[in-house]
C-alpha cells in the first residue's frame, strides 16, 4: 500500500532562514506528487505538484520541490522563509489512481 | 461562490446519533472527494465521485458511513450511529475532472469539525 512519511512534525525557524521539509513515499511505480499548504484559518491549497518532466518543480510564493526517484523523496524547500509562511504543510502522493495519500503534515512556525 | 463550501462548520453530536455533512463543490467541477482528518493524522481518503460513474467508496471506514451526490453537484456525507472515534474534521474537495484524476488539482473546502460526545 502507498504511504507518505513526513518526518518533521514541527519546525521552528527565524525569518530569512532556509527551509527544507522532508517527504518520502513508498511506492515503486509511477507517482504524482503534491505539496499542499494550510495557512491559519484558511483552506488547504496547492503549493506545487509534479507528475512528469523536470524533477525540480517551482510553486507559489518562492517554494520549490525536488523529486528524487532513487530516494523516493519529494522534499520542499525555500531559501528564505517569511513570517507569512507560518502554516501546516502536507505532502501527498497519487499512484495514478483517484486517491491522494497524504502525510501527517509538518507545522512550520516562523518568528520575525 | 468561487470556492468549495461546506456546512455546518462545526457539529457537536451525541454518541449514537446520525449526522449529515454537506459539500457544495466549485461550479462545473465534476469530481468530488471526501477526506477525514483526525487529530495528529494526515488526511484520510473516504470517497470519490466523478460525473455519473459509480463512486469509489474504498476509503469509507465502516458501513455506518455513506455519501451521495445529487445531480452531479452537492454531496452529503452521512454518518449513522456516530461513535467517539468519528470525531474529526471532514474535508471536501472538488476538481475539474477534465484531466486525469491523478494529476488534477483538488480544491478544498473549509471542513466540518465533528465532535461526538
Amino acid at each position: 500500500a502507498q504511504s507518505v512519511s513526513q518526518h518533521n512534525h514541527h519546525v521552528i525557524l527565524s525569518e530569512a532562514a532556509s527551509l527544507e521539509l522532508g517527504c518520502n513515499y513508498s511506492y515503486g511505480g509511477t507517482v504524482n506528487l503534491f505539496w499542499y499548504v494550510q495557512y491559519p484559518g484558511q483552506h488547504l491549497q496547492l503549493l506545487l505538484k509534479y507528475f512528469s518532466g523536470d524533477p525540480l518543480v517551482k510553486g507559489i510564493k518562492g517554494f520549490e520541490a525536488e523529486f528524487i526517484k532513487s530516494k523516493f523523496s519529494f522534499n520542499l524547500r525555500k531559501p528564505s522563509v517569511q513570517w507569512s509562511d507560518t502554516a501546516e504543510y502536507f505532502c501527498a502522493v497519487n499512484a495514478n489512481t483517484d486517491k491522494l495519500i497524504f502525510g501527517t503534515g509538518t507545522r512550520l512556525q516562523v518568528f520575525p | 461562490g468561487a470556492g468549495v463550501s461546506q456546512s455546518p462548520s462545526n457539529k457537536v453530536t451525541e454518541k449514537g446519533k446520525d449526522v449529515e455533512l454537506r459539500c457544495d463543490p466549485i461550479s462545473g467541477h465534476t469530481a468530488l472527494y471526501w477526506y477525514r482528518q483526525s487529530l495528529g493524522q494526515g488526511l484520510e481518503f473516504l470517497i470519490y465521485f466523478q460525473g455519473n460513474s459509480a463512486p469509489d467508496k474504498s476509503g469509507l471506514p465502516s458501513d455506518r458511513f455513506s455519501a451521495e451526490r445529487t445531480g452531479g453537484s452537492v454531496s452529503t456525507l452521512t454518518i449513522q450511529r456516530t461513535q467517539q472515534e468519528d470525531s474529526a474534521v471532514y474535508l471536501c474537495a472538488s476538481s475539474s475532472g477534465a484531466g486525469a484524476a491523478s494529476t488534477d488539482t483538488q480544491y478544498f473546502g473549509p471542513g466540518t469539525r465533528l465532535t461526538v460526545l
